[in-house]
């Protein structure tokens, strides 16, 4: 059960966009297309922001946007506005009937 | 709306037990798998245990197996961990979490519980 690898920082200046990797194993990211993302701001509980490595929940600002290739999956944030300063995390569900999450990253708006 | 609040937590000693309590509202709880996610103190997020909608299937991460238990009681409508043995590196605050579609798509939080396991 290790923990999916992402960046511990980003940064980007507002309205640029900005890539968040998260890379695992053909056990977890590459077998199932169950990735998700999850947005945290500090002292807050982490709030989906993208599941089905593609999906957005209702009312998610379509700036956000997934894709995944292998072992890799990706979060994608458009048009950088101020209030996505947060840690990003992503999971993903394990051939063990696991859920695994990544390290988080933190971005920064510039 | 969906709510989920948790209690439970506090300071505890190193080898000692403590359960914790989720309490859901508006939803029909039953219909759900449910999670528990730890956060350490300036720490990511990690997966604790997930419980199926019947209770039937539980699941753990490594670093809880055999000490935690995840349990459920459909008919009072709460979600509970039982944490045995507990450690240090047990400090966290804990989450439940509802899981959307039963392959891990987290989609309601609550507020956590923080649980300090300190001598």
């Amino acid at each position: 059960q290790s923990a999916l690898t992402q960046p511990a920082s980003v940064s980007g200046s507002p309205g640029q966009s900005i890539t968040i990797s998260c890379t695992g194993t053909s056990s977890d990211v590459g077998g199932y297309d169950y990735v998700s993302w999850y947005r945290q701001y500090p002292g807050k509980a982490p709030k989906l922001m993208i599941y089905d490595v593609s999906k957005r929940p209702s009312g998610v600002s379509n700036r956000l946007s997934g894709s995944k290739s292998g072992n890799t999956a990706s979060l994608t944030i458009s048009g950088l506005q101020a209030e996505d300063e947060a840690d990003y995390y992503c999971s993903s569900y394990t051939t063990s009937d696991t859920l695994v999450f990544g390290g988080g990253t933190k971005l920064t708006v510039l | 709306q969906v709510q989920l609040v948790e209690s439970g937590g506090g300071v505890v000693q190193p080898g000692r037990s403590l359960r914790l309590s989720c309490a859901p509202s508006g939803f029909t709880f039953s219909y759900y798998a449910m999670h528990w996610v730890r956060q350490a103190p300036g720490k990511g997020l990690e997966w604790v245990a997930v419980i199926s909608v019947d209770g039937s299937n539980n699941y753990y991460a490594d670093s809880v197996k055999g000490r935690f238990t995840i349990s459920r009681d459909n008919s009072k409508n709460t979600l509970h961990l039982q944490m045995n043995s507990l450690r240090t590196e047990d400090t966290a605050v804990y989450y439940c979490a509802r899981d959307a579609s039963g392959s891990g798509i987290l989609d309601y939080w609550g507020q956590g519980t923080l649980v300090t396991v300190s001598s």
